[in-house]
């Protein structure tokens, strides 16, 4: 039973469309996360969301819209795709939103996109 | 902000002999610091952590790593390399300083076992 899980797997689109990528964790969590992987490996966060709240805006273009329905789902909208939005994005969870002890992340196993 | 420095992009090393991967932290206050595991095509895997404590901290799949204030690191280490451990090692620090608490990762290191 996948505890964090992300579809679609992988996608493929032209320039200038429109896609969306869901995530869904069944363990419980408060708080969700979408982190980009570029094509050098390096991760960096993009939003945080905590109990469908908005938490974590970090400098991404608007093109970009998550939405979170419930606790348990975190979506990322993508608008009028770019070739640098080729990468792989990763959803997360943690049961803990902030500044106490802080727990661990638990992943996806990523979602590759890739903008031709 | 808190921030982590991964100064090698690959570590090479033989099936039975130790590993180091190593991490430097930057930050303000009490560091909490993270390893975490990608292979490949995979997401990242929680491998152990550091809070507070016991300066050596054990993990998964019998790495630990330990945690030095003078020299602010926090290096991976293993006594014996398996091939299967052969993946993308990323070190990571909990930054409180934003709106809300994030994991900042390291750049990566990545990791060759060979036989």
């Amino acid at each position: 039973d996948t505890a964090v899980s992300q579809t679609p797997k992988y996608l493929v689109t032209q320039m200038g469309n429109d896609k969306s990528i869901k995530c869904e964790q069944n363990l419980g969590h408060d708080t969700m996360y979408w982190y980009k992987q570029d094509s050098k490996k390096f991760l960096k966060i993009m939003f945080s969301y905590n109990n469908k709240e908005l938490i974590i805006n970090e400098t991404v273009p608007n093109r970009f819209s998550p939405k979170s329905p419930d606790k348990a789902h975190l979506n990322l909208h993508i608008n009028s795709l770019e070739l640098g939005d080729s990468a792989v994005y990763f959803c997360a969870s943690s049961r803990n939103r902030g500044r106490g002890v802080p727990g661990e992340l638990f992943f996806g196993e990523g979602s590759r996109l890739t903008v031709l | 902000a808190q921030s982590v420095a991964q100064p090698e992009d690959q570590v090479n090393v033989a099936e039975g002999n130790p590993l180091t991967v190593k991490c430097t932290y930057s930050v303000s206050g009490n560091p909490y610091l993270f390893w975490y595991v990608q292979y490949p095509n995979r997401g990242l895997q929680f491998l152990l952590k550091y809070i507070t404590g016991d300066n050596l901290v054990k993990g998964s799949y019998g790495f630990e790593a330990e945690f030095n204030k003078s020299q602010t690191s926090f290096h991976l280490k293993k006594p014996s390399a398996l091939v299967s451990d052969s993946a993308l090692y990323f070190c990571a620090v909990r930054d409180d300083t934003g709106t809300a608490s994030k994991l900042t990762f390291g750049t990566g290191t990545r990791l060759q076992v060979t036989l």
